[in-house]
C-alpha cells in the first residue's frame, strides 16, 4: 500500500515558467512532509519542507503548500531554472509517532530551454 | 561542512558474490538508513539503525544483512548477489530517530551484478 503517491512520472516545463510538482498522501498520521531533489549518479539533497500546523512554507524560488484535508501537497518552483532538471521525491513522517520517512516514488522534472 | 561518504561510487559483482558497502558519517548521528533507488519505485528502505549494535528491517530486507559496530559506520552485506540486486545504494543518516526530520544521503553505490 502506498502511503505516499507522486502520480506524475516526469513533467517538462518551459524555463523560466512555473513548476509544479504534486504529491497525495493517504496516512491521517503523517505531521511533516519534505521534499527532495536528486540528480543522476548523486544521493538525494533536501530542499524543503512543512509541518502540519502550516499550508505553507517558502523558501526562495521553492514554495511548498500543504492541503491537509485534501491530504495533498505540492511543491511550486519560480521560475524554473535548467539547474531544477532533477528527480523530486516528496517524504512523509509522523514525528509525533516517530516513525521513519516514507518516500513517493519520485517526479523527472525537465526543464527545457 | 556535514559529509555521509560511501566507499565505493561504483561495483561490478558477480552472481554468488559476497557484497560489502560501506558507509561513515561525521555528524555523530544516532540514526543510520540504507536505501535502494529503482527507477519508477522510488527510494525503499532495506535497514536502519538507531544505534550501535542496534539494526531493524526496512521495507525490503530479504537478501541484505547490516553491520554497525561503531557510531559513525553502518554497512551493507550482501551475502550473495544476484542480478535482482543489481541498484543504485544510497545510505543516510540524520538527528532524529526514524529520520522524521532531514536525511542527509551519500552520493550513492552504483552496483551491477552480472
Amino acid at each position: 500500500d502506498q502511503q505516499v503517491k507522486q502520480n506524475s512520472p516526469s513533467l517538462s516545463v518551459q524555463e523560466g515558467r512555473i513548476s509544479i510538482l504534486n504529491c497525495d498522501y493517504t496516512n491521517s498520521m503523517f505531521d511533516y512532509f519534505l521534499w527532495y531533489k536528486k540528480y543522476p549518479a548523486e544521493g538525494p539533497t533536501f530542499l524543503i519542507s512543512i509541518s502540519s500546523i502550516k499550508d505553507k512554507n517558502e523558501d526562495g524560488r521553492f514554495t511548498v503548500f500543504l492541503n491537509k484535508s485534501a491530504k495533498h501537497l505540492s511543491l511550486h518552483i519560480v521560475p524554473s531554472q535548467p539547474g531544477d532538471s532533477a528527480v523530486y521525491f516528496c517524504a512523509a513522517s509522523a514525528r509525533n509517532r516517530d516513525d521513519k520517512i516514507i518516500f513517493g516514488k519520485g517526479t523527472r522534472l525537465h526543464i527545457l530551454p | 561542512d556535514v559529509k555521509v561518504t560511501q566507499s565505493s561510487r561504483y561495483l561490478v559483482k558477480r552472481t554468488g558474490e559476497k557484497v560489502f558497502l560501506e558507509c561513515v558519517q561525521d555528524m555523530d548521528h544516532e540514526n543510520m538508513f540504507w536505501y535502494r533507488q529503482d527507477p519508477g519505485l522510488g527510494l525503499r528502505l532495506i535497514y536502519f539503525s538507531y544505534d550501535v549494535k542496534m539494526k531493524e528491517k526496512g521495507d525490503i530486507p530479504e537478501g541484505y544483512s547490516v553491520s554497525r559496530e561503531k557510531k559513525e559506520r553502518f554497512s551493507l552485506i550482501l551475502e550473495s548477489a544476484s542480478t535482482n540486486q543489481t541498484s543504485m545504494y544510497l545510505c543516510a543518516s540524520s538527528p532524529d530517530r526514524g529520520g522524521t526530520g532531514e536525511l542527509f544521503f551519500g552520493e550513492g553505490s552504483r552496483l551491477t551484478v552480472l
